[in-house]
């Protein structure tokens, strides 16, 4: 049973550049949430996506978007990256039918802007 | 807006020493806890969670914590830590319940001395 992957694992971008991250929830899980983790930080809440739509958004501004995919894999995109976008991109999958059930998340893509 | 305070950033322990990590939160109404855990170099993983009923809850590898709603803590403990504890702990509140929004701690790296 596959855990929760995530893609690429690390990256490296310049400013002003677009980048695109990856993520397959667990097998059997329906929604997916995306988590910035800056340096010496927890996870933050960045959105989450169900049913192909996002069903809530944290304190991120549009730069940051997203998608689902039919078989509930999920993008996240950030345009016109900022040195302070640079963290670990954390992906988590859920059953949307457990209610607040338990998060599985996946190890990360590490984006470093320059 | 919730939050969550981990009041200890760095814990240096030695095997057999007894561990408690404080987490408090501020959120008046009804709450989901949890505390994850992030051993090196792999993802983070459930360690217990509270959602009702009895406010101390045992999770895996001997850890448990208990929540006093009083007071906003669900403080986590281990009555004798081992070397392989050592790792990341963060502490994260649902107040969302619909929605499996977490916020999280900033966490506490505890490590463990043979």
């Amino acid at each position: 049973d596959a855990g929760v992957t995530q893609s690429p694992t690390h990256l490296i971008k310049t400013r002003g550049q677009q980048v695109t991250l990856r993520c397959s929830p667990k097998s059997g899980h329906d929604t997916v949430s995306w988590y910035q983790q800056a340096l010496g930080q927890g996870p933050q809440f960045i959105f989450q996506y169900y049913e192909e739509e996002e069903r809530q958004r944290g304190n991120f501004p549009d730069r940051f978007s997203g998608h689902q995919f039919p078989n509930y894999s999920s993008e996240l995109n950030v345009n016109a990256l900022l040195l302070g976008d640079s963290a670990l991109y954390l992906c988590a999958s859920s059953l949307q039918a457990r209610g607040s059930g338990e998060l599985f998340f996946g190890e990360g893509s590490r984006l470093t802007v320059l | 807006a919730q939050s969550v305070s981990q009041h200890n950033h760095h814990v240096i322990l030695s095997e057999a020493a007894s561990l408690e990590l404080g987490c408090n939160y501020s959120y008046g109404g009804t709450v989901n806890l949890f505390w994850y855990v992030q051993y090196p170099g792999q993802h983070l993983q459930l360690l217990l969670k509270y959602f009702s009923g009895d406010p101390l809850v045992k999770g895996i590898k001997g850890f448990e914590a208990e929540f006093i709603k009083s007071k906003f803590s669900f403080n986590l403990r281990k009555p004798s830590v081992q070397w392989s504890d050592t790792a990341e702990y963060f502490c994260a509140v649902n107040a969302d319940t619909g929605f499996q929004k977490l916020v999280f701690g900033t966490g506490t790296r505890l490590l463990v001395s043979p």
